[in-house]
Parts: structure tokens; C-alpha cells; sequence
């Protein structure tokens, strides 16, 4: 099974800051169509899941720009431009190229 | 607007067996592949199953294959999750998730709000 691995695990951000979640794959997740086989999830407090990424670096419909994701194969990043306040929760990476499909562990967002 | 929402979700005691369902509205159910995934109290995301749009292929979590079941009816735009031989470590909020338009991609697009199970004596 494709093992994922996510840091930091907690993340205290600053409203109006930067922040950034790394997402590491035990196998490369790009596809041969040329697509990276990793999404983005956000679980909100008191919420369902939500796609925040798809593909690698795909906004989901409604997701704001200051959401972005990057990287290939192996390695790749999700980019909160400004933080706010209402993305607080846990973010987690997934992959799709394989089954079982598996997410990584979460990393939970805070406001400091 | 695209709904999913989930029902099924009770207290069972281990070893038992549940049908969990998703009746799906707002869009051409049988036009998409499916999923469920759980989340246990005080853990992550766990990816459970996946459904091609026409039922022909299903995928399986480690953690459940052998003792669950997936299965769907277009006609009725619902989703089933059948658990048998439940567990403790089964308790979660089971939610149902729609896939894309594409037979080649299996993101979650729209989630429902998830129903609870819970497998105690």
C-alpha cells in the first residue's frame, strides 16, 4: 500500500500570514496520463470533508485563490497565501493512483 | 444542487452486521463513481470503498475487505454499504463522497454530512 506522510502534524497560524503543509508518498503518484494521483481534504470543525485540490494542483469549484497546491511525483505542497480565520481544521493529502487509496495522518490548523 | 445523505448508522454489537445508505440527488447518479470514508472518533480520514459509476468494479480498504460490501442502484440513486462481522474499531462517522465525471480520476468532489456507527456490547 502507497503510505502518506504529512508535516507539520499541527500547524499555529497567524491571520493574514503564510502557511504551508508538506505531503511526502511512499510511491511516486504520477500517472502516466501526466497527472499527480494527490488531492487536498478539508475537515472543518463540526463539518464534513471538503476538496480543496485535486490532482496536484487543481482548485476545486468555490475554493478560494489564496488556496494552492504544487508538486510531483512524491512530494507536494498545499499554500494558504493569507491565512484566515475560517480555515482553521485538519488538512489531509490522499492518493488515488492505487488501491487502497489512503490518506495521510492530517495536519491540524490552528489560529495562534 | 448536489445532496448526498447518509442513513443507516446505529449502535450494533460486535459481530453484528449493518446496511449503511446514500441516496444521491441533484445530479445523474449513475453517471459517477463512489466512495466511503470513515472517520473514527479521535483518528483521521480512512478511505473505505470505491464504486465505478455501472457497479462493474469495486475497491476495498485493507481494514474491511472480506466483511464489507459495496453496492449501488442507478435506479434509485443510492449507494449501500453492507458491514458484516463488525468490529469496536468499525465505530466512525461513516460519510458517502461523489466522484468526478471521468472513469479515470476518483477525487471526492461533494461529501455528505456522514452517519454514525457504532459497534459496542
Amino acid at each position: 500500500d502507497i503510505v502518506m506522510t504529512q508535516s507539520p502534524l499541527s500547524l499555529p497560524v497567524t491571520p493574514g500570514e503564510p502557511a504551508s503543509i508538506s505531503c511526502r508518498s511512499s510511491h511516486s503518484l504520477l500517472h502516466n496520463n501526466g497527472y499527480n494521483f494527490l488531492d487536498w481534504y478539508l475537515q472543518k470543525p463540526g463539518q464534513s470533508p471538503q476538496l480543496l485540490v485535486y490532482l496536484g494542483s487543481n482548485r476545486a469549484s468555490g475554493v478560494p485563490d489564496r488556496f494552492s497546491g504544487s508538486g510531483s511525483g512524491t512530494d507536494f505542497t498545499l499554500k494558504i497565501s493569507r491565512v484566515e480565520a475560517e480555515d482553521v481544521g485538519i488538512y489531509y493529502c490522499m492518493q488515488t493512483l492505487h488501491p487502497p487509496f489512503t490518506f495521510g495522518p492530517g495536519t491540524q490548523v490552528d489560529i495562534k | 444542487q448536489v445532496h448526498l445523505v447518509e442513513s443507516g448508522g446505529r449502535v450494533v454489537q460486535p459481530g453484528g452486521s449493518l446496511r449503511l445508505s446514500c441516496a444521491a440527488s441533484g445530479f445523474t447518479f449513475g453517471d459517477f463513481g463512489m466512495h466511503w470514508v470513515r472517520r473514527a472518533p479521535g483518528k483521521g480520514l480512512e478511505w473505505v470503498a470505491f464504486i465505478r459509476y455501472d457497479g462493474t468494479n469495486k475497491q476495498y480498504g485493507d481494514s474491511v475487505k472480506g466483511r464489507f460490501t459495496l453496492s449501488r442502484d442507478n435506479s434509485k440513486s443510492t449507494l449501500y454499504l453492507q458491514m458484516n462481522s463488525l468490529r469496536a474499531e468499525d465505530s466512525a462517522v461513516y460519510y458517502c463522497a461523489k466522484g468526478p465525471f471521468t472513469d479515470a480520476q476518483y477525487y471526492m468532489d461533494v461529501w455528505g454530512r456522514g452517519t454514525t456507527v457504532t459497534v459496542s456490547s
